[in-house]
């Protein structure tokens, strides 16, 4: 599977945007990337993945470049909540390869 | 609930001893992971199950440690003669093999501590 780059945190206000860049410049084409966080003593959390649209649900927004060589995760109105560890990985999807390899992630810091 | 379910939430056990974590995957997933986290890392994979078939192993997973899921549904790690540097978040997941890009779904975990 392709790496993926974060930052190693950033923080912002509680009620404002929350934009978390992922690069991931050897992504192959048959490749999805997806988001995950993880509070404070609990597992990951699935929140949203994409292949090449840009991809929205209840959680987050998620927008992949043209030549899908970064994304970003969009958390509309952060709350102190959101503080956690967000992962961006890159999985190949094939039967025989199917597992998720992490990062250490970005940790968001959602200041009140 | 009918997310994972992981079983003990905590353990503390003493080095040399054997220990076995449980893990109840969300009903119809017949994926199902092992991964350890150790502090300010992201999860390592150990392991995974389609159905009850192991089909893929980490080198992290040395002979001290078996997984099993004998009847495609829960499956049992178990950890023999721990050593200190088990001490870990151990993670359990759950996916979909119908569709190609279906998530993992995680547990909470289970804690160990190795005294």
């Amino acid at each position: 599977d392709a790496k993926t780059t974060q930052p190693p945190s950033m923080d912002c206000a509680e009620g404002r945007a929350a934009n978390l860049p992922c690069n991931h410049s050897t992504i192959s084409g048959n490749e999805y990337v997806y988001w995950y966080r993880q509070i404070h003593s609990q597992g990951p959390q699935y929140i949203i993945h994409g292949l090449k649209n840009n991809e929205t649900n209840e959680m987050a927004s998620l927008i992949i470049t043209e030549d899908r060589k970064s994304s970003t995760l969009i958390l509309p109105h952060a709350t102190l909540r959101d503080t956690a560890v967000y992962y961006c990985i890159v999985r190949v999807n094939t039967g025989a390869n199917s597992k998720l390899t992490f990062g250490k992630g970005i940790t968001l810091s959602v200041r009140p | 609930d009918t997310g994972v379910s992981q079983n003990p939430r905590h353990k503390i056990t003493k080095r040399g001893q054997n220990v076995t974590f449980r893990c109840d995957p969300i009903s119809e997933h017949n994926r199902l992971y092992w991964y350890r986290q150790t502090l300010g890392q992201g999860p390592e994979f150990l392991t995974y199950f389609q159905n009850e078939a192991q089909l893929e192993k980490s080198r992290l997973l040395s002979d001290r440690f078996s997984a099993e899921r004998p009847k495609g549904s829960f499956s049992t790690l178990e950890i023999q003669r721990t050593e200190q540097g088990d001490s870990a978040m151990y993670l359990c997941a759950s996916s979909l093999s119908l569709l190609w890009n279906s998530p993992l779904h995680f547990g909470n975990g289970t804690r160990l501590t190795v005294t």
